[in-house]
């Protein structure tokens, strides 16, 4: 498609349970990242991913978030025995290529409550 | 040390009125700077983008913002607010310190009053 796109768009999980979120990105964009927005705090930054290199896992706040990128395109990010403070928005956005000169481009995030 | 700090969390202006949202950055090495738009239940859309080219940058929607190194400021104008332009604004920052990945400021929600 012609923009990143990611699902569910929505996604309301009992505490305890776990979740995938999926990240389509943009046909070609060897790049993929994922950032979490909570209320109040901004955007932070998760993981990402470059072509077949070690993803950069350096944001993921506990060891209960992972992440994949199966074939260099579709991303799953896992959340295990959610909690309540994992309630965000979770945006994938991909970009050509990893470098500090290149803006990315946003999915419109998947919405995550955790009750 | 912050690397982003947007100097304001909320700026109010009247309809017609000049924008100013108030953005410093610190970067050890040739940063590039961005500024990202999101409107209320909608994604991040990229305003404007300066990598080491003009210091001045025009973006979308009439938005423009100057990089100034002396000062490590980014600031975002626009000579005359229009009620679309309520939403928040972050100041982004990128280079080889953050290991290319963007970091962002806490945003700045801008109220437009009619």
């Amino acid at each position: 498609g012609a923009g990143v796109s990611q699902s569910p768009s929505n996604k309301v999980t009992e505490k305890g349970k776990d979740v995938e979120l999926r990240c389509d990105p943009i046909s070609g964009h060897t790049a993929l990242y994922w950032y979490r927005q909570s209320l109040g705090q901004g955007l932070e930054f998760l993981i990402y991913f470059q072509g077949n290199s070690a993803p950069d896992k350096s944001g993921l706040p506990s060891d209960r978030f992972s992440a994949e990128r199966t074939g260099g395109s579709v991303s799953t990010l896992t959340i295990q025995r959610t909690q309540q403070e994992d309630s965000a928005v979770y945006l994938c956005a991909s970009s050509l290529v990893v470098s500090h000169d290149y803006g990315y481009t946003f999915g419109s995030g998947t919405r995550l409550t955790v009750v | 040390a912050q690397s982003v700090t947007q100097l304001d969390s909320h700026v109010s202006v009247s309809e017609g009125t000049p924008v100013l949202l108030r953005c410093n950055y610190s970067s050890s090495y040739s940063p590039s700077l961005f500024w990202y738009v999101q409107h209320p239940n909608k994604g991040l859309q990229l305003l404007l983008k300066y990598t080491s080219a003009a210091t001045l940058v025009k973006g979308i929607n009439g938005f423009e913002a100057e990089f100034k190194k002396s000062e490590t400021s980014f600031h975002l104008t626009k000579p005359s607010a229009h009620m679309s332009d309520a939403a928040e604004y972050f100041c982004v920052v990128s280079d080889r310190e953050y290991g290319n990945k963007l970091v962002f400021g806490a945003g700045t929600i801008l109220r437009v009053k009619s």
